[in-house]
């Protein structure tokens, strides 16, 4: 049940600034619940990215940022490189939900 | 070192059961809300369930309402998922993941900070 919409697919030449929308409702982000960010590489358990919208956990290199305005988040990559190339989820809470965590539908970042 | 490690999956019926378990290790596992997370075979990522520290509060995904209990054993520091009327959309790679808290849970503000590698399960004839 994603209620969170995501563009398929995003790309870039190593070196730009790419960005990635994780779009909401008033059940969710625009309820006021923060967003986190998971970077998924291929064949790989998801890591965690981006946390509490704006924070990156220890080890997370600056070049990912994340930022929130009403029902949308975004996760921005700069400097982009061909580790970057991965699957990206967003993730809130939704009121609406019972208690659940709700993931964006993903956002395959390619590195070209 | 915060490790989490599945086992426990494989291929079963539809209708049939199985039941996951999650070792966790390396942090004080009692005192974390723990959940589940599922993949299905090319999709994106699906939350199946949350269960506070001391095993009192169970949310779960509406699919799997019904069907799934999530468990924990604090003295064993290991989470579980019994599976049953498995269906073929149940199938999916599913990973244990420790729901880090700040401020309250039920006001959302958690995120799943560790992950395991996760264990695959499969339903089919």
């Amino acid at each position: 049940q994603s209620v969170l919409t995501q563009p398929p697919s995003v790309s870039g030449a190593p070196g730009q600034r790419v960005t990635i929308s994780c779009t909401g409702s008033s059940s969710n982000i625009g309820a006021g619940y923060d967003v986190h960010w998971y970077q998924q590489l291929p064949g790989t358990a998801p890591k965690l990215l981006i946390y509490g919208n704006s924070n990156r956990p220890s080890g997370v290199p600056d070049r990912f940022s994340g930022s929130k305005s009403g029902t949308s988040a975004s996760l921005a990559i700069t400097g982009l490189q061909a580790e970057d190339e991965a699957d990206y989820y967003c993730q809130s809470y939704d009121s609406s939900l019972s208690g659940s965590s709700v993931f964006g539908t993903g956002t395959k970042v390619t590195v070209l | 070192e915060v490790q989490l490690v599945e086992s426990g999956g494989g291929l079963v019926q539809p209708g049939g059961s199985l039941r996951l378990s999650c070792a966790a290790s390396g942090f004080t596992f009692s005192s974390y809300w723990m959940s589940w997370v599922r993949q299905a075979p090319g999709k994106g990522l699906e939350w199946v369930a949350n269960i506070k520290q001391d095993g009192s509060e169970k949310y779960y995904v509406d699919s799997v309402k019904g069907r799934f209990t999530i468990s924990r054993d604090n003295a064993k520091n290991s989470l579980y998922l019994q599976m049953n009327s498995l269906r073929a959309e149940d199938t999916a790679v599913y990973y244990c993941a420790r729901a880090f808290t700040y401020y309250d849970f039920w006001s959302g503000y958690y995120y799943f900070d560790y992950w395991g590698q996760g264990t695959l399960v499969t339903v089919s004839s």
